[in-house]
């Protein structure tokens, strides 16, 4: 089955320094990846997504580029504020088929110190 | 507020109760999801619903975790003869199937504690 891996784990940047975040997944069938914020002790929310026949997407301050040759993908953040301080979760899945579940990596902090 | 909701957002119980959570997906949603998380690990997937059919299910539901989604709309998640180990956050999500994306959108949580 998918196995999803994130790097690094706590991340701690000055703010208006850019943060990146990275994932490999396993599943060459995955084609979708949703990368998710979640502050303390709130759901998680969705803040941006690739789908596999695109190799970057930005929106605003945050990016996405995906490489499904060496099946990765990376969350790219810049200018960071300190409203950007929670855990960010990478997640991948095979979506339009009967497996539509997302399978998370385990999650990075990123701390932006003001 | 139209988003996911989950009842009730706490539950404390004792070792070998039952637990009943449900979920009540945005209204258009036909896909429905159970995830567990853990402190400091991304949510797990345990099962999923299609309308009312159950699609799949993870290795991590045991015997004693059931799901309904009886009409198609809300779903429970029941834990029978609750352990220790069950202490953890239930997310339940909804999507919709056949979108140009299955974009997941997540519920408050219930918080369950074992005692």
């Amino acid at each position: 089955g998918e196995n999803v891996e994130q790097h690094p784990s706590t991340l701690s940047v000055q703010e208006g320094d850019s943060a990146v975040i990275k994932c490999t997944y396993s599943d060459s069938a995955s084609n979708y990846f949703p990368w998710y914020k979640q502050e303390l002790g709130k759901r998680p929310q969705l803040i941006i997504d690739i789908r596999s026949n695109v190799g970057e997407k930005k929106d605003q301050r945050i990016a996405v580029t995906l490489n499904k040759t060496a099946k990765h993908f990376s969350l790219h953040i810049t200018e960071t504020q300190p409203e950007d301080s929670a855990v960010y979760f990478c997640a991948a899945s095979s979506y339009g088929g009967s497996q539509g579940n997302l399978i998370f990596g385990k999650g990075t902090k990123l701390s932006v110190k003001p | 507020d139209t988003g996911v909701s989950q009842d009730p957002r706490h539950k404390i119980t004792k070792r070998g109760q039952n637990v009943t959570f449900r979920c009540d997906p945005i209204s258009e949603h036909n896909r429905l999801y159970w995830y567990r998380q853990t402190l400091g690990q991304g949510p797990e997937f345990l099962t999923y619903f299609q309308n009312e059919a159950q699609l799949e299910k993870s290795r991590l539901l045991s015997d004693r975790f059931s799901a309904e989604r009886p009409k198609g709309s809300f779903s429970t998640l029941e834990i029978q003869r609750t352990e220790q180990g069950d202490s953890a956050m239930y997310l339940c999500a909804s999507s919709i199937a056949g979108g140009s994306t299955d974009t997941q959108y997540f519920g408050p949580g219930t918080r369950l504690t074992v005692l």
